[in-house]
C-alpha cells in the first residue's frame, strides 16, 4: 500500500513565524502536491512538484514556498505565517501520467494548522 | 483550466438506500480523467472510483458507480445499498494529463442514517 506521511496532525503557530510542513511518500512517486482545504472551497492546489528540485505554482501559491531535495520528501514552507493561513493542509503523491496508475493521487492524513 | 461544481453541499440517506451525488465540470482538455474521492471524518482522503474520459462505459466499483455524460460534462456518483461507513465528504475531481494535476469540487457531505 502507498503511504503518504505528514509530520504533524495539529500545529499551532504565531503570526510571523516560519512554518515547515513535511510530507514523505514511500512509493517512489514522481509527482507530489500540496493543497489547502477550507470549508465550502474544497481543495485548492498550492504547489506541486514533478521531479526532484522541480516545482510549479498551483492556484494559490502566494505566501508559500516549497522544497523537494529528495524524491520522497516534499516540504511546504510558510515564510511568515499569517492568520489567513489557518487551514487544513493535505499532501498527495502520484505516479507520472501515462503509467497504469494514471493520475491517482494518494493523500496524507492532513495537518490542521492554526496561526494565532 | 478546469472548473468543478458540486451543487449539493449536504445530503442524507437512510441505510440500505441509494443516493446520487452530482458533479459538473468544465475543461479545455481532450484527454482527461475523472475521480471521486471520499474523506471520512478521520480525514484520510481515499479514492472511490475513476473514469477515463475516452471510455464510454461507466465505471463501477462494487456499490459505487458513475453516470458519465461527456457532452454534458456531468459526472455523478451513485452509491447503492448505503452503509454507515459511507458517511463522509465526497469530492469530484477531474484531471488532465499535465503532471497529473486534479481540480477538486467544493465537496458534498453525505450522512447515512441508521
Amino acid at each position: 500500500d502507498v503511504k503518504v506521511t505528514q509530520s504533524s496532525r495539529y500545529l499551532v503557530k504565531r503570526t510571523g513565524e516560519k512554518v515547515f510542513l513535511e510530507c514523505v511518500q514511500d512509493m517512489d512517486h514522481e509527482n507530489m502536491f500540496w493543497y489547502r482545504q477550507d470549508p465550502g472551497l474544497g481543495l485548492r492546489l498550492i504547489y506541486f512538484s514533478y521531479d526532484v528540485k522541480m516545482k510549479e505554482k498551483g492556484d494559490i501559491p502566494e505566501g508559500y514556498s516549497v522544497s523537494r531535495e529528495k524524491k520522497e520528501r516534499f516540504s511546504l514552507i510558510l515564510e511568515s505565517a499569517s492568520t489567513n493561513q489557518t487551514s487544513m493542509y493535505l499532501c498527495a503523491s502520484s505516479l507520472s501520467p501515462g503509467t497504469v496508475a494514471k493520475n491517482i493521487q494518494y493523500f496524507g492524513a492532513g495537518t490542521r494548522l492554526s496561526v494565532l | 483550466a478546469q472548473t468543478v461544481t458540486q451543487s449539493q453541499p449536504e445530503m442524507s440517506v437512510q441505510e440500505a438506500e441509494t443516493v446520487t451525488l452530482s458533479c459538473t465540470y468544465d475543461t479545455s482538455e481532450n484527454n482527461y480523467y475523472l475521480f471521486w474521492y471520499k474523506q471520512p471524518p478521520s480525514r484520510q482522503m481515499i479514492l472511490v472510483i475513476r473514469q477515463e474520459a475516452y471510455k464510454q462505459q461507466n465505471a463501477t466499483e462494487n456499490r459505487f458507480s458513475v453516470n458519465f455524460q461527456k457532452a454534458a460534462k456531468s459526472f455523478s456518483l451513485k452509491i447503492s445499498d448505503s452503509q454507515l461507513g459511507d458517511t463522509a465528504m465526497y469530492f469530484c475531481a477531474p484531471g488532465g494529463t499535465s503532471y497529473g494535476k486534479l481540480t477538486f469540487g467544493q465537496g458534498t457531505i453525505l450522512t447515512v442514517h441508521p
